[in-house]
């Protein structure tokens, strides 16, 4: 069964331009949540959707977007790109049958 | 909102001895405490978990522990093996259909062969 599947792994990008992250859950996974995760804060919740809405949206300013597809796959923004917006961004989907959630290997976005 | 503390948050151990990682939370109505190990360039992975009707799960080597009346949670691994040197998460979720987990700041395990 494959895991989930985050593109890309690696980016840079300039401070100012947006980027766009996506993440394939587990097959059969409704739900997906992103959380950033940085040394000096740790794993923080972004937002999660579930069959297509937002249910749930962490403390974070509006620059910061996703949306869900009907297929589950999720996809996620952030316009105007600060240096501190350099992170790990991970995806994680769960199952209504099971509890916890799966991650993925995440995506390293640095800006420069 | 939720407020998890976690500690230590480095830690080292002889291979074969126990490591114990203990988490505290702040929000009573919290009723689901998973456990996560993250291994370098790897997103974190579940090890175990446990919901505020248990006071105690085991899985093998790894057990976790709750007391809900003073709001705090254990992670105990026995018989340590260089492969469990990771950085393990505890994490804290109000529940009702969703799952935004609030993370503690993480522990770094380091077993000594």
């Amino acid at each position: 069964k494959a895991g989930v599947t985050q593109t890309p792994r690696y980016l840079i990008k300039t401070r100012g331009q947006q980027v766009t992250l996506s993440c394939s859950p587990i097959s059969g996974h409704r739900s997906v949540s992103w959380y950033q995760q940085t040394p000096g804060q740790g794993l923080q919740f972004l937002f999660e959707y579930f069959s297509e809405t937002q249910r749930n949206k962490g403390n974070f300013p509006g620059r910061f977007s996703g949306r869900q597809f009907s297929n589950s796959r999720s996809e996620m923004n952030v316009s105007t790109l600060e240096l501190g917006d350099s992170a790990l961004y991970l995806c994680a989907s769960s199952s209504p049958d099971r509890d916890g959630y799966t991650f993925g290997s995440g995506t390293r976005l640095t800006v420069v | 909102g939720e407020n998890v503390e976690q500690h230590p948050s480095t830690l080292s151990v002889q291979e074969g001895d126990s490591a114990v990682i203990k988490c505290t939370y702040s929000d009573s109505a919290s009723n689901y405490f998973p456990w996560y190990k993250q291994e370098l360039g790897k997103g974190p992975q579940l090890i175990i978990d446990i919901r505020s009707n248990v006071g105690e799960k085991k899985d093998q080597r790894i057990a976790v522990t709750l007391n809900k009346t003073a709001k705090h949670f254990s992670l105990h691994i026995t018989e340590t093996q260089p492969e469990d040197s990771a950085v393990y998460f505890c994490a804290a979720s109000s529940g009702a259909g969703s799952y935004q987990l609030t993370f503690g700041k993480g522990t770094k395990l380091s077993v000594i062969p």
